[in-house]
């Protein structure tokens, strides 16, 4: 099956800097979408993107498809970014979402 | 409610209890999802249902037992389950489960499970 692979596996930073989150895959896909898990294990949707440039206040992302990889960044960032950051994609047929491991994200005050 | 929502929250079970766990989407999707999150493993997929038909199985003990009553519910049938079950079990809906071309997938609270 499809192979994702996220970067940094762990990330702390301080209030208010800037980051980049990475997500390479093995093979195209139809769908991918990034999510913010909070403490509580609620999986919230960041961005629906299989291609392409979104941008959501501090958060945005890009997917460059033909090279098989995805970028979320998050800017100025605040004490409730902190948590796991999950990369997921469909590469079609029944397998649903595969999941990268995730980025644990700590920003500390 | 709005979104995917799941009960009970929290489930603490013996290993010869049987209990169950409920899924309800509120979004008019027509496939829903189980996943399970083990502690330092990635999300895997359990189960797929599409309008109420079981379309993936992925090699999941008999222990566990889904049922799609009609596509706004889903459960997640549990018996003689191991400790080694003890997850965070994930409810996911999407408008369709393959071959279209906007697919996302919400996701409900979880249950976090917990077997001794």
């Amino acid at each position: 099956g499809i192979q994702v692979e996220q970067s940094p596996p762990d990330l702390i930073l301080q209030e208010g800097a800037n980051s980049t989150l990475r997500c390479n895959f093995s093979d195209s896909v139809n769908n991918l979408q990034w999510f913010h898990q909070n403490p509580w294990g609620q999986l919230i949707n960041l961005f629906y993107i299989p291609s392409g440039t979104k941008q959501n206040g501090r958060l945005s992302a890009t997917t460059v498809a033909t090279e098989r990889y995805s970028l979320l960044y998050i800017s100025s960032s605040q004490t409730t970014d902190s948590g796991v950051y999950f990369c997921a994609v469909d590469g079609g047929g029944a397998d649903g979402l595969t999941f990268g491991k995730g980025t644990h994200l700590i920003i500390q005050p | 409610e709005t979104g995917v929502t799941q009960t009970p929250r929290h489930l603490v079970m013996g290993m010869t209890n049987k209990k169950s766990l409920k899924c309800e989407q509120h979004l008019g999707h027509n496939a829903m999802y189980w996943y399970k999150q083990s502690a330092k493993k990635p999300l895997e997929l359990m189960f797929v249902y599409s309008l109420e038909e079981r379309v993936e199985n992925n090699s999941v003990p008999s222990r566990f037992s889904p049922e799609c009553p009609n596509s706004s519910h889903l459960f997640l049938h549990l018996h003689t389950l191991q400790p080694e079950d003890s997850a965070l079990y994930l409810c996911a809906s999407s408008q369709d489960w393959a071959g279209s071309s906007y697919n996302e997938q919400f996701f409900g609270p979880g249950t976090r499970l917990t077997v001794l």
